[in-house]
């Protein structure tokens, strides 16, 4: 079975700063995707980002990119200039191909310095 | 468009009462899903169906049952609740043998004393 480890359960950084959110995977998988989903107080389920195992090239949706090291299992978040509005628990999460099942990590929670 | 949306949003029972939590899409995803959220334990699946009338168990379905009669609906129940059922439920939904992102629902508080 896959698991998903997030050894940080909180985070916190000044506003404008850049924060990197950590999580690592075990899979014996080689098609698979990993996602971020971002959860603030309103407790809804957001997408952040994914990532297509195949794919090499690292994701990014604006302020949000990602670290994806296949061979080291890691799937880190970059935030880059924090604001306010990010604060919020970020899970990571996986996925096998062809199936939808998603393994989550337990989160960390991030907290934005003003 | 709706979304996938969850009653109720907040719910309190007594150990050993039955209830059906509801989930309904209107985006015609054929998989739909249950989670468990718990303090530093993440979402873990519950249930989860692959099609009306196809479901299955995921990793903690005991205590729970879930059916699939239309392609929009997939209601949990529980059949005798436990304080260990305390948690907050959401449900999922996508379509299927794609890389699309899951659609969860708003999540439903339940407490169980």
């Amino acid at each position: 079975a896959q698991t998903v480890t997030q050894s940080q359960p909180e985070m916190s950084v000044q506003e404008a700063e850049t924060v990197t959110l950590s999580c690592t995977y075990d899979t014996s998988e080689s098609d698979y995707y990993l996602f971020w989903y971002k959860q603030p107080p309103s407790r809804q389920m957001i997408l952040v980002i994914r990532q297509e195992a195949y794919k090499q090239q690292n994701a990014t949706e604006n302020r949000f990119s990602v670290n994806f090291q296949k061979a080291a299992k890691s799937f880190s978040l970059k935030i880059s200039d924090s604001q306010l509005g990010d604060a919020a628990m970020y899970f990571c999460a996986y996925r096998n191909f062809g199936n939808e099942k998603l393994t989550f990590g337990t989160g960390t929670r991030l907290t934005i310095i003003p | 468009n709706a979304g996938v949306t969850q009653t109720p949003k907040f719910q309190v029972l007594k150990t050993g009462q039955s209830m059906t939590l509801q989930c309904a899409q209107d985006m015609n995803h054929e998989y739909m899903s249950w989670y468990r959220q718990d303090p530093g334990m993440g979402l873990r699946l519950i249930h989860y169906s692959v099609g009306a009338g196809i479901t299955d168990q995921g990793e903690v379905p005991n205590g729970y049952n879930v059916s699939r009669s239309t392609t929009e609906d997939f209601p949990l129940r529980l059949l005798s609740a436990a304080p260990s059922q305390t948690s907050v439920y959401f449900c999922a939904s996508t379509l299927s043998g794609r890389a699309d992102e899951q659609y969860f629902g708003p999540g439903t508080r339940l407490t169980v004393t």
